[in-house]
């Protein structure tokens, strides 16, 4: 089985430019995750989808980065004007859908893209 | 508002000996509380969980406690290999709400 894919790996841009990061989850989970884990601490969740519906995007700073998941598969996650402090590793996470789970409903990470801003 | 603490920011152990990872939160609403490991350039792969209504789960070399009231976890490694050597993660889950808080991770080491 394929795990989460993600593209780039590593992009190095300068302040106020502009990047996107692309995943692909495994096939079959409903809910995809995009997390910021900046050096030293641990992943923060930016948004959550639930197939192509956005469950949480409380912690996403919407006046600079935006998401979406067209067709419920593929995500794209978009700063726009990128920021120093955006430097981080981006990772996107999947899972099966929660509802009627008895357990944990486990997340499956995709290796990150890390974002330098110069 | 950090909900979930690891207050330890890194461990080295010796080949053959026990570790223990330590975790903290502010929660008591948490349903499971989950460990991930992380190597270098990988994403956090899932190692074990545990029901907020249980005390202690064991999966192979892997043992998570339980102290609910004390707002503590810790995750037992015996005995600790070379391989074991990465970063962990502690994370709680609510199942309303679908979601992990992570804390800021241990980074283990071990030496032959």
């Amino acid at each position: 089985e394929a795990g989460v894919a993600q593209s780039p790996r590593y992009k190095i841009i300068e302040k106020r430019q502009s990047v996107a990061f692309w995943c692909n989850p495994i096939s079959g989970h409903a809910t995809l995750y995009w997390y910021q884990q900046i050096l030293g601490q641990g992943p923060k969740l930016l948004i959550q989808f639930q197939n192509n519906g956005v469950v949480d995007d409380s912690q996403l700073p919407k006046d600079r980065f935006s998401a979406e998941r067209l067709k419920g598969v593929d995500s794209t996650l978009k700063i726009q004007p990128a920021k120093l402090e955006d430097s981080a590793v981006y990772l996107c996470a999947s899972s099966l859908d929660f509802r009627g789970l008895t357990n944990v409903n486990e997340q499956f990470f995709g290796p990150g893209t890390r974002l330098t801003v110069l | 508002d950090q909900q979930v603490k690891q207050n330890s920011p890194s461990l080295s152990v010796q080949e053959g000996r026990i570790s223990i990872l330590n975790c903290d939160y502010t929660n008591s609403m948490f349903d499971y509380f989950l460990w991930y490991k992380k190597y270098p350039a990988e994403g956090p792969t899932f190692l074990i969980s545990i029901s907020s209504i249980k005390d202690k789960n064991e999966d192979g070399r892997f043992t998570v406690f339980l102290n609910k009231s004390a707002k503590h976890l810790s995750l037992h490694i015996v005995p600790s290999q070379p391989g074991d050597s990465a970063v962990y993660f502690c994370a709680a889950w609510t199942y309303n709400t679908d979601k992990l808080i992570f804390g800021t991770g241990t980074r283990l080491q071990v030496f032959p």
